[in-house]
């Protein structure tokens, strides 16, 4: 089973700044198979990324992604108020995992 | 609009049955591969199961291999998720998603539906 460590665990930003989530797969995973999803108090989970860096429809552009093989990037260029929330990578070229979660929140 | 919507969580005892349905609409639901996904209290996402989209394959978690069963009506635009034997392990929340062959990824996602595991 593939592993995905995502780091940091909780991360202290305040609106404006930028943010920047780690996933690091425990062995080589398909680009074309690595999602990132946002997930708020009592909803389910958003798609933000799909295929390591394609933005899912309604996604603003200050949601990036990028990476290849076992190390994969979320980067929220501006942060607004309505992005802290956890964040999850995923995998899904060998079955199917997440990562144990980051969660952002307001310094 | 797309959407799905969970139903049949609860209370069941520890050994217990339940099962689980995920109603779509707005999509071909035949079309799609679906997925189960759960998330104990204040824990992370676990995948559970997943079924092709007429039903003829299926793929589980090693944690519910053996107790949980899914299957699909495409008659009904209907998942399911039996659960039999069930554990304390089990508590969780359980989502059903909608596997997009275009992005490789769940884009869509029911509001989940509580299965608690208790005596």
């Amino acid at each position: 089973e593939i592993v995905l460590t995502q780091s940091p665990g909780t991360l202290s930003l305040s609106p404006g700044e930028r943010a920047t989530l780690s996933c690091r797969a425990s062995q080589s995973v398909s680009s074309s198979y690595l999602a990132w999803y946002q997930q708020k108090p009592g909803q389910a989970p958003r798609l933000l990324i799909y295929g390591a860096s394609s933005r899912a429809t309604g996604i603003p552009d200050r949601f990036s992604g990028s990476g290849s093989g076992t190390d994969f990037t979320l980067t929220i260029s501006r942060l607004e108020p309505e992005d802290f929330a956890v964040y999850y990578c995923q995998q899904y070229g060998s079955s199917c995992t997440f990562g144990q979660g980051t969660k952002l929140e307001i310094k | 609009e797309v959407q799905l919507v969970e139903s049949g969580g609860g209370l069941v005892q520890p050994g217990g049955s339940l099962r689980l349905s995920c109603a779509a609409s707005g999509f071909t639901f035949s079309s799609y591969w679906m997925h189960w996904v759960r998330q104990a209290p204040g824990k992370g996402l676990v995948w559970v199961s997943r079924i092709n989209s007429d039903g003829s394959s299926t793929s589980y978690a090693d944690s519910v291999k053996g107790r949980f069963t899914i299957s699909r009506d495409n008659a009904k635009n209907t998942l399911y998720l039996q659960m039999n034997s069930l554990r304390a392990e089990d508590t969780a929340v359980y989502y059903c998603a909608r596997d997009s062959d275009s992005t490789n990824a769940f884009d869509i996602w029911g509001q989940g539906t509580m299965v608690t595991v208790s005596s």
